[in-house]
């Protein structure tokens, strides 16, 4: 069974650009958690999403966005781009229960830099 | 304050040795995970737990739910082991908090 895949792996971008990073869950996990690792907050819940909505949201602004598609694919959209988002961006999927209530199979995570 | 304290901080230990990393936390809470991070950053799960204790290979894993306690040992560690060990727990299935890590260096 194929693991859990995100798009792109590296990414740079400047100031006030708009960035969309993908992830595609395990096959047949309906659950999709995001979260940003930086050196200096450590590791940071975004947001879950299940059947196409958004069940969680961790304590982010509003530049902050995400999406489920009908086929378990998530996407999260970062607007209006600052220093500060340079991140380390990890998806992890599960079955259904949500984020951290069960197992969570995480991807290689899309590494974000901003200039 | 922090929510969920890890120690210690930096781990260095030579191959063979039993190593123990701790994990307290304030909030009540429905599930504690494990977690495995190497360097390049993928993240493996290790355990979930919510009672007692758990045991996968050279892994054990336990949670003290009163004292709001876990603990993480590696019995026989190996320089495969060095890695980030993040412990992180889940509050109502709505809140996620998170330790900072325990950096883990296994000498061969």
């Amino acid at each position: 069974k194929a693991g859990v895949t995100q798009t792109p792996r590296y990414l740079i971008k400047t100031r006030g650009q708009q960035v969309t990073l993908s992830c595609s869950p395990i096959s047949g996990h309906r659950s999709v958690s995001w979260y940003q690792q930086t050196p200096g907050q450590g590791l940071q819940f975004l947001f879950e999403y299940f059947s196409e909505t958004q069940r969680n949201k961790g304590n982010f602004p509003g530049r902050f966005s995400g999406r489920q598609f009908s086929n378990s694919r998530s996407e999260m959209n970062v607007s209006t781009l600052e220093l500060g988002d340079s991140a380390l961006y990890l998806c992890a999927s599960s079955r259904g229960r949500g984020a951290l209530q069960e197992t969570q199979y995480f991807g290689p995570g899309t590494r974000l830099l901003v200039l | 304050k922090n929510e969920v304290e890890q120690s210690p901080q930096n781990l260095t230990a030579q191959e063979g040795e039993f190593i123990t990393i701790n994990c307290s936390y304030s909030v009540g809470i429905s599930a504690l995970h494990w977690l495995q991070q190497h360097p390049g950053g993928g993240i493996v799960s290790l355990f979930m737990l919510s009672s007692g204790k758990k045991k996968h290979g050279r892994l054990i894993a336990t949670i003290n739910i009163q004292e709001k306690h876990s603990s993480l040992h590696i019995t026989a560690s190996h320089p495969r082991d060095s890695a980030v060990y993040i412990c992180a727990v889940s509050k109502g299935g709505n809140q996620f908090y998170f330790g900072t890590g325990t950096s883990l260096t296994v000498i061969p």
